[in-house]
């Protein structure tokens, strides 16, 4: 299996509402991310968790909080968002501590709208 | 923090012809530049990369090159096809057990038959 899967493609969410992107890999990857893409722009990294610890966090707003229950599965929790957050959350994975480790490889990404 | 620059935006070409995206880095600490391939509405898909011991690499039609005394490095695409229209973003980054990718902005490749 040599994909990074995300649930779910399309969200829409008020700014009360609590909702959560996941995100699954099986590759055996220990090093994975999530970016926020906006139209016509580059992916913008939010988080990055190494060993299943958050080890980056690069300002990124309470509203968003990361979880990483197990080395295959991260999560990401919205609450309270604004409308300004509407994007693509991408996910990706790499491995860490070998050669290949420098390669990431990106999930197809939940279109998030807040309204 | 690193910054990376790339050029140009846009870029139209002939079906057949060469395309160049060059992109230049800040930090010479970076040793790890990959680039990424774009469609409408898909995931960012890695079509090549490059480590900072190496100073070009090729792969079919694609081909980059780095240049590390000037901090840029170029994507090279011969014989462009329409499927080879998307966004490409270049990226560095400092690998350390993990990567942390910073992107350029992008470039708009399109490519007419």
């Amino acid at each position: 299996d040599t994909e990074v899967t995300q649930t779910p493609k399309h969200l829409v969410m008020g700014m009360t509402n609590k909702k959560s992107l996941k995100c699954e890999q099986h590759m055996g990857h220990r090093a994975m991310y999530w970016y926020k893409q906006k139209a016509k722009k580059p992916p913008e990294l939010m988080f990055v968790y190494s060993y299943e610890k958050l080890s980056i966090n690069e300002s990124v707003p309470s509203r968003f909080s990361p979880e990483c229950p197990n080395s295959s599965l991260l999560n990401l929790h919205l609450h309270a968002l604004q409308p300004e957050d509407s994007a693509l959350y991408l996910c990706a994975s790499s491995q860490e501590g070998t050669v290949s480790s420098y390669e990431q490889y990106f999930g197809p990404g939940t279109r998030l709208t807040v309204t | 923090g690193e910054n990376v620059e790339q050029h140009p935006s846009t870029l139209s070409v002939q079906e057949g012809d060469s395309a160049v995206i060059k992109c230049t880095y800040s930090d010479s600490a970076s040793n790890y530049f990959p680039w990424y391939k774009q469609e409408l509405g898909k995931r960012p898909q890695l079509i090549i990369d490059i480590r900072s011991n190496v100073g070009e690499k090729k792969d079919q039609r694609i081909a980059v090159t780095l240049n590390k005394t000037a901090k840029h490095f170029s994507l090279h695409i011969t014989e462009t096809q329409p499927e080879d229209s998307a966004v490409y973003f270049c990226a560095a980054s400092l690998n350390s057990g993990y990567s942390t990718l910073t992107f350029g902005k992008g470039t708009m490749l399109l490519v007419s038959p």
